[in-house]
Parts: C-alpha cells; sequence; structure tokens
C-alpha cells in the first residue's frame, strides 16, 4: 500500500511566522502535490512537483514555496503565514505522470491554524 | 468553466436504496478518471479507476459516457457507512507531465 505521511495533523501557529509542512512518501513516486481544501472550494492545487528540485505552481501558489530536496520528501512552506491560510493542507503523490490512469494518492492532511 | 463539475448534494437517502451520482467533465481529451470517498475531516481515499467499459466493485459500479463527457458512479445497497463526500477526478496529457483535476464533491446521506 502506498503511504504518503505528514508531519502534523494539528498546527497552529502565528501571523507571521514561517511555517514549514512535510510530506515523505515511501513509494518512490516521482510526482508528489500540495492541496489546501476549504469548505465549499474543494481541492486547490498550491503546487507540484514531478522531480527532484523541480516545481510548478498551481492554481493558487501566493504565499507559499516548496521543496524537493529528495524524492520522497515534498516541503511546503509559508513565507509569512497570515490567518487566510488556515485550512486543511493535503499532500498526495503519484507514478509518473507521463503513464496514464495513475491516481493520486493522499496524506492523513494536516489541519493548521494561524491566529 | 470549471474541468470537472459535481453536484454537491447533500443526497440523503434510506438504507439498502440505490443511488447514482454525475460528474461531467469540459475537455474531451480528458484520458483517465477516478472516484475518490472522503470521510468528514478526512483524507481523499481512492475508491476506484473508471474503465471506458465500465467497471464494477462490489456494491459499487462506475461508468465512462465519452459522447456526453461525464462519469458515473452507481451505490447499489447503501450502508450507513457509505455516508461521505464522493470526489471525482480526471486526468488528461500536458507537456511535461499530465494534470489532474478534482471536482468538488458530491455529499451523500444515508438514513437508518
Amino acid at each position: 500500500d502506498v503511504k504518503v505521511t505528514q508531519s502534523s495533523r494539528y498546527l497552529v501557529k502565528r501571523t507571521g511566522e514561517k511555517v514549514f509542512l512535510e510530506c515523505v512518501q515511501d513509494m518512490d513516486h516521482e510526482n508528489m502535490f500540495w492541496y489546501r481544501q476549504d469548505p465549499g472550494l474543494g481541492l486547490r492545487l498550491i503546487y507540484f512537483s514531478y522531480d527532484v528540485k523541480m516545481k510548478e505552481k498551481g492554481d493558487i501558489p501566493e504565499g507559499y514555496s516548496v521543496s524537493r530536496e529528495k524524492k520522497e520528501r515534498f516541503s511546503l512552506i509559508l513565507e509569512s503565514a497570515s490567518t487566510n491560510q488556515t485550512s486543511m493542507y493535503l499532500c498526495a503523490s503519484s507514478l509518473r505522470q507521463t503513464l496514464s490512469n495513475q491516481p493520486q494518492h493522499f496524506g492523513d492532511g494536516t489541519r493548521l491554524s494561524i491566529l | 468553466r470549471k474541468e470537472v463539475e459535481q453536484d454537491p448534494g447533500p443526497f440523503n437517502v434510506p438504507e439498502g436504496a440505490t443511488v447514482a451520482f454525475n460528474c461531467t467533465y469540459s475537455n474531451s481529451a480528458s484520458q483517465s478518471f477516478f472516484w475518490y470517498r472522503q470521510d468528514c475531516r478526512k483524507e481523499p481515499k481512492l475508491l476506484m479507476s473508471v474503465y471506458s467499459s465500465g467497471n464494477e466493485d462490489g456494491r459499487f459500479t462506475a461508468q465512462l459516457n465519452r459522447a456526453s463527457q461525464y462519469i458515473s458512479l452507481l451505490i447499489r445497497d447503501s450502508k450507513l457507512s457509505d455516508s461521505a463526500t464522493y470526489l471525482c477526478a480526471t486526468e488528461r496529457d500536458g507537456y511535461n507531465f499530465n494534470k489532474f483535476y478534482f471536482g468538488s464533491g458530491t455529499k451523500l446521506n444515508v438514513k437508518p
């Protein structure tokens, strides 16, 4: 079974702090993704990576950055946290996306509250 | 127009009922399709892929209609434990990598 592990289930931070969310997958997947999910808005893609040190902006990258130094690990960074970044953050991974019919597999999610 | 659209529901059905959801996609180049289940405050979990000929997994049947650009999920003999939000997802070719799109989900409540 695919295992995607996010470092924290719940996190509380203060406005202006730099926040790191970590994600690790154990299936040697090439692709990794960060989403946020808010009521009524569904899943929104923040950033994704299709290889080590490669990153691509998703639909809502503003206020975020990412790092992929190793294949199994994908970090999401909130450079200066703001209250509108309070959300559920979901990490996902999948096999190389030039192959079709490769679903994404999600971690448990991190509920981040910015006070 | 959104790439993938779903009726948000909720669909309220009694135990034992048959219920079906549709999900429409706007890009005819979409090539792979999936259904996910998401419980309240949990992560989405893959329920099943959707194949061109349709496929079944126990009480769940998924169908693809390319002509009308929609996929469907049929749940027979609904259980209380089927209560969840069901997300559809599509995938299509991109330049360096394929692109994945999720619907916003359809909420199902199965009542005793």
